[in-house]
């Protein structure tokens, strides 16, 4: 069974630059989540999916910050205009409803710096 | 709000010993379940073992077992054996129904050979 999938797993860009990442869940999970994690600390949570509805993005900073989950199936998270402080490891994990303990499988993420 | 707590940035242990990571956390939940996660430098986090709040027996899976006590709101993980492989960031997380998880901020396990 393939995992998450996240691409691209690094990207550099210039300060007020729009970047965006993409990430493909499990086959058949219908929850999906972005994270955010900063350098030495643990994932906090930006948005989740029940299928292609977003159930919780009370931590989404909206005036930059955009997902999406077309179909229910793969996800983008973009920022426009990025800065400095959007540096860090950006992580999907997708689950399934009926699965053990709602368990979370995570992608590898994508390292952004921000210069 | 729920927070998670890990007081140990970094821990170190030899190869073949046995290391405790300390976890606690902040609920006035009942009814919740608590994950250790594992992070090697390659960034994906892997589920090493899980709890349900309900349960009083201890988790075991393999050389990794969990101390949980509920009304201290403690859960402790405990390598035995440890191994070169076991090097990672650990995070603890505390999850209620609802799918929200909270992670704490880590603890580096070091093992040395």
């Amino acid at each position: 069974e393939a995992g998450v999938v996240q691409s691209p797993r690094y990207k550099i860009i210039e300060k007020k630059q729009p970047v965006a990442f993409w990430c493909n869940p499990i086959s058949g999970h219908n929850t999906l989540y972005w994270y955010r994690q900063n350098l030495g600390q643990g994932p906090e949570l930006l948005i989740r999916y029940e299928n292609e509805e977003a159930v919780d993005d009370s931590q989404l900073p909206k005036d930059r910050f955009s997902a999406e989950r077309l179909k229910g199936v793969d996800s983008t998270l973009k920022i426009q205009p990025a800065e400095l402080g959007d540096s860090a490891v950006y992580l999907c994990a997708s689950s399934f409803a009926g699965g053990p303990l709602y368990e979370q499988f995570f992608g590898p993420g994508t390292r952004l710096t921000v210069l | 709000a729920q927070t998670v707590t890990q007081s140990q940035p970094e821990m170190s242990v030899q190869e073949a010993e046995t290391v405790t990571l300390s976890c606690t956390y902040d609920t006035s939940e009942s009814d919740y379940y608590l994950f250790w996660y594992k992070q090697p430098p390659s960034r994906q986090m892997i589920l090493v073992i899980r709890q349900e709040a309900y349960k009083q027996q201890n988790a075991t899976e393999n050389r990794f077992s969990v101390n949980f006590q509920k009304a201290a709101k403690s859960f402790s993980l405990k390598i035995s054996d440890s191994q070169l492989g076991d090097a990672a960031m650990y995070f603890c997380a505390y999850r209620r129904r609802n799918n929200d998880m909270r992670f704490g901020a880590g603890t580096r396990l070091t093992v040395k050979p």
